[in-house]
């Protein structure tokens, strides 16, 4: 089982949609979670952090659920702008280091 | 000013040659990180350090060599390359090694032809 998995898509939406995207993390120890976002052709940014309680930001909002190790993000009122690839992010210690572990991504296009 | 800054941004080279990323950091944070995103467009981890000492060093072939002259500054050689190796190398800071938030380059497109 992969370590971080992510449904790869694409996810074709149309614009003001609200669409979902999951995660599945193969290692219980898993501290922390994070959903970064990548242009085409670009670097990833830091979208949003994962909190236990699960947190909004605005449109977004992400949720954790630890006894089934599956992280969700849902977009509400979707945007062009919004096209790109969300990867999943987990981190976990080990051998004492912190590290994190990218998903491949859920690509997504939202469709004017 | 760039935060963080790869140079060169494109690379296209042959088999067999040796060649160097450098990655400039300038947000004073003490982690840095490559990580390798290959053609799937997989974001795997190659290698960490914190304060310039080395602290991840995943499978990598030994012809991959970082060197971290200090905080600001984590550069990647690689010797004899490969097809394999055609990938986008990217680099990132990270404020500290259990920081979530990485602040990452632009990448460097490597083409080994």
């Amino acid at each position: 089982r992969k370590e971080v998995e992510q449904d790869p898509g694409p996810f074709n939406v149309p614009e003001g949609a609200t669409v979902a995207f999951n995660c599945t993390y193969s290692n219980s120890a898993s501290q922390s979670f994070f959903w970064y976002r990548q242009d085409c052709r670009k670097e990833p940014k830091l979208l949003m952090s994962v909190y236990s309680s699960g947190n909004e930001d605005g449109r977004f909002t992400a949720q954790l659920n630890r006894a089934s190790q599956y992280i969700s993000l849902l977009i509400r009122d979707s945007k062009l702008s919004d096209s790109a690839t969300y990867l999943c992010v987990v981190r976990h210690s080990g051998a004492g280091s912190y590290q994190l572990t990218f998903g491949k991504g859920t690509k997504l296009s939202v469709i004017p | 000013d760039t935060a963080v800054s790869q140079t060169p941004k494109y690379l296209v080279t042959q088999m067999g040659n040796d060649k160097s990323i450098k990655c400039e950091q300038n947000l004073g944070h003490d982690t840095m990180y490559w990580y390798k995103q290959d053609s799937k467009k997989f974001l795997k981890i190659m290698f960490s350090y914190n304060n310039k000492e080395l602290i991840i060093n995943e499978t990598v072939p030994n012809r991959f060599s970082p060197k971290s002259p200090d905080k600001a500054h984590l550069n990647l050689h690689i010797n004899s390359l490969e097809l394999g190796d055609s990938a986008v190398y990217f680099c990132a800071a990270a404020e500290t090694e259990t920081t979530g938030e990485l602040f990452f380059g632009e990448g460097s497109r490597l083409t080994v032809l």
